[in-house]
């Protein structure tokens, strides 16, 4: 079973448009990350929410806005995308604060 | 926050060798992990130190941790090809829900 799973796997599309990433856990854990991996490895925290409650909003572009249904599900909406945008987004949860976090496979978001 | 810079940046060795990679931090943590990324997939979370241990084991891996130099190191003893991939240290601050900013990680090879 897969515990943290992200759709969609790939993305394209073109500059300008909207588009939203989804991320459920499936571990029972109370936190969940968005993270963005630009193309020189670096990992980036964007948010964290805690029962759906937004604990950490870093700076990043309101274009992008999370939404958390439940403590299960974190995903991102995008707008307006742009070339910038382009990189590898990752999901994460972890059981409270300072645990070890689980992982999604990623999204890998390419802006044409 | 605190972020962890490894190092090296990059690190070629033969099947059987050991491979040992550094992380330093700035500030004060509550635990500092281990994380390792293949190609193509999500972090995957290998062990969690905590700020009152100095070593610990898992298997093939030995981390280290020297609070004094703020500084843990990992250690992989009879590396297999199938250790390939990058590594990244997390250092988590004694401070809740402080975001945690993932370094560049090493980058290993292990060549049959």
């Amino acid at each position: 079973d897969t515990a943290v799973s992200q759709t969609p796997k790939y993305l394209v599309t073109q500059m300008g448009n909207d588009k939203s990433i989804k991320c459920e856990q499936n571990l029972g854990h109370d936190t969940m990350y968005w993270y963005k991996q630009d193309s020189k490895k670096f990992l980036k925290i964007m948010f964290s929410y805690n029962n759906k409650e937004l604990i950490i909003n870093e700076t990043v572009p309101n274009r992008f806005s999370p939404k958390s249904p439940d403590k299960a599900h974190l995903n991102l909406h995008i707008n307006s995308l742009e070339l910038g945008d382009s990189a590898v987004y990752f999901c994460a949860s972890s059981q409270g604060d300072n645990q070890p976090q689980h992982f999604g496979d990623g999204t890998r978001l390419s802006i044409l | 926050s605190q972020q962890g810079e490894e190092d090296p940046q990059a690190l070629s060795i033969q099947e059987g060798e050991n491979a040992t990679m550094n992380c330093s931090y700035k500030t004060s943590i509550n635990n500092l992990q281990w994380y390792r990324q293949n190609s193509g997939r999500g972090l995957v979370h290998l062990i969690l130190i905590r700020s009152n241990e100095r070593e610990k084991h898992s298997g093939r891996l030995r981390v280290t941790l020297d609070t004094s130099k703020k500084s843990s190191s990992l250690l992989i003893t009879a590396s297999r090809a199938a250790d390939t991939a990058s590594y990244f240290c997390a250092p988590i601050s004694e401070t809740s829900y402080d975001k945690v900013i993932f370094g560049p990680g090493t980058s290993l090879s292990v060549i049959p």
